[in-house]
């Protein structure tokens, strides 16, 4: 089982709707995870950042941790065309040498539709 | 403040060739990190500094695959000899501390022919 999986999409759907975007891992060691965006021919940059279970609501975005099922969601609303891109999730490694990593998913790619 | 600056943004090249890419990272920080980004693979971590120092380099394809940080402003990454599986775009990130969020250059397209 890989570490970190999500779906890959591609995901479309119309301007102004709601956007969930998940991702499942395997190590429940993992204690911080982030959510990073990539744009067409850019760098990931980083969207959200969390510590725990819960959730965490930066605008329009949330991101929500459930540990006990190792279940990371991205939830955007009023999704708007600026916001397709792939969305990569990123638990951080907390074992051995790789301590501090982040081991990233192959993202899911989103279009947002006028 | 500028961000994580990578060199060059496209490289095209023939098999065999030797290929550097290199990197400035974000002034302050002092983690440094190399990915390889494919279609099939996704992001893979290839090596990482802490305050210059190499820390794991285990996602290092192979012996062809060497990198170097100088000075905490400058790192390289180089290939020798290239070959056509190395396609791919190669990334640089710098991060303030290990498990700190980290700032990704905008990658260089490496093409081998």
């Amino acid at each position: 089982q890989k570490e970190v999986e999500q779906d890959p999409g591609p995901l479309s759907v119309p301007e102004g709707a709601i956007v969930s975007l998940n991702c499942t891992y395997s190590n429940s060691a993992f204690q911080y995870f982030m959510w990073y965006r990539q744009y067409s021919r850019k760098g990931p940059e980083l969207l959200m950042y969390t510590y725990s279970s819960g959730n965490k609501e930066d605008g329009r975005f949330t991101a929500q941790v459930d540990k006990s099922s190792k279940y990371i969601s991205l939830f955007i609303r009023d999704s708007q065309p600026s916001d397709s891109a792939t969305y990569l999730c990123a638990p951080v490694s907390n074992y051995g040498g790789s301590q501090g990593n982040l081991i990233f998913g192959k993202g899911t790619k989103l279009s947002v539709k006028p | 403040d500028a961000g994580v600056i990578q060199s060059p943004r496209h490289e095209v090249t023939e098999m065999g060739q030797e290929v550097t890419l290199r990197c400035k990272p974000i002034s302050g920080h002092n983690s440094l990190f190399w990915y390889r980004q494919t279609m099939m693979r996704g992001l893979e971590l290839l090596i990482y500094f802490n305050n210059n120092v190499p820390i794991d380099d285990s996602g290092m394809p192979e012996d062809r695959f060497s990198a170097k940080m100088p000075n905490a402003s400058f790192s390289t990454l180089k290939i020798q000899p290239s070959e056509p599986r190395d396609s791919a775009v190669y990334f640089c990130a710098s991060s303030f501390a290990a498990g700190q969020p980290q700032h990704f250059g905008d990658g260089t397209r490496l093409s081998i022919l």
